[in-house]
């Protein structure tokens, strides 16, 4: 079974500062791809930045980054220059080209993410 | 441009009932995915429609079934209710069956089993 290990339950970060989120993932395909979801307190799921296992090239989307260590099957989310708005629940979820999972997202028990002003 | 709409957004719904959630794709989207996501855990996986047809299941019984409409939205049906049916439903579409073409969520529907 895929399995998706989140260990920080709740963070905190001071506005302006920059904080990391861990996520790693078990799986013996080869072909996926990497997403970090955020979920406000509106419950909506929103798409924050999305790697694809392929490449080598960490993704980066404005003020967030991350570095993927394929290897060590490890997908962290740096959050550069916090925001208030930047408060929110973070998933991390692995989506695979093959085997039973194929077409769907396997969630993390996600990561409480607060920001002090 | 509409996002994904769900409806109802809230329920309340007694043990051994019977309910029909309904999702919205954004339009030109043909794949729906069901999603359950219990109070402090992440969303765990249901259903995947794509083309009218049931293309992935997750691990839960067959008191949910759901199916998806030729406008592409779906409903997805849970009877007799039991209160760890209780959680929140999420429906996300994407253009293709391929999730990692982006999938958007829509904000879900709450359900509580009394």
């Amino acid at each position: 079974a895929q399995t998706v290990t989140q260990s920080q339950p709740e963070m905190s970060v001071q506005e302006a500062e920059t904080v990391t989120l861990s996520c790693t993932y078990d799986t013996s395909e080869s072909d996926y791809y990497l997403f970090w979801y955020k979920q406000p307190p509106s419950r909506q799921m929103i798409l924050v930045i999305r790697q694809e296992a392929y490449k080598q090239q960490n993704a980066t989307e404005n003020r967030f980054s991350v570095n993927f260590q394929k290897a060590a099957k490890s997908f962290s989310l740096k959050i550069s220059d916090s925001q208030l708005g930047d408060a929110a629940m973070y998933f991390c979820a692995p989506a695979y080209a093959g085997g039973t999972s194929y077409g769907k997202l396997t969630f993390g028990q996600g990561t409480i993410l607060t920001v002090h002003p | 441009d509409a996002g994904v709409t769900q409806s109802p957004t809230h329920l309340i719904k007694t043990r051994g009932q019977q309910v029909t959630l309904r999702c919205s794709p954004i339009s030109g989207h043909k794949s729906v995915s069901w999603y359950q996501q219990v109070l402090g855990q992440g969303p765990q996986f249901i259903f995947q429609y794509y083309e009218k047809e049931e293309r992935g299941r997750g691990n839960f019984p067959d008191r949910f079934s759901a199916r998806q409409f030729p406008n592409y939205s779906s409903e997805l049906n849970v009877n007799a209710l039991l209160l760890g049916d209780s959680a929140l439903y999420l429906c996300a579409s994407s253009f293709r069956r391929e999730v990692w073409t982006e999938a958007f969520f829509g904000q879900g529907t709450r359900l509580t089993v009394v």
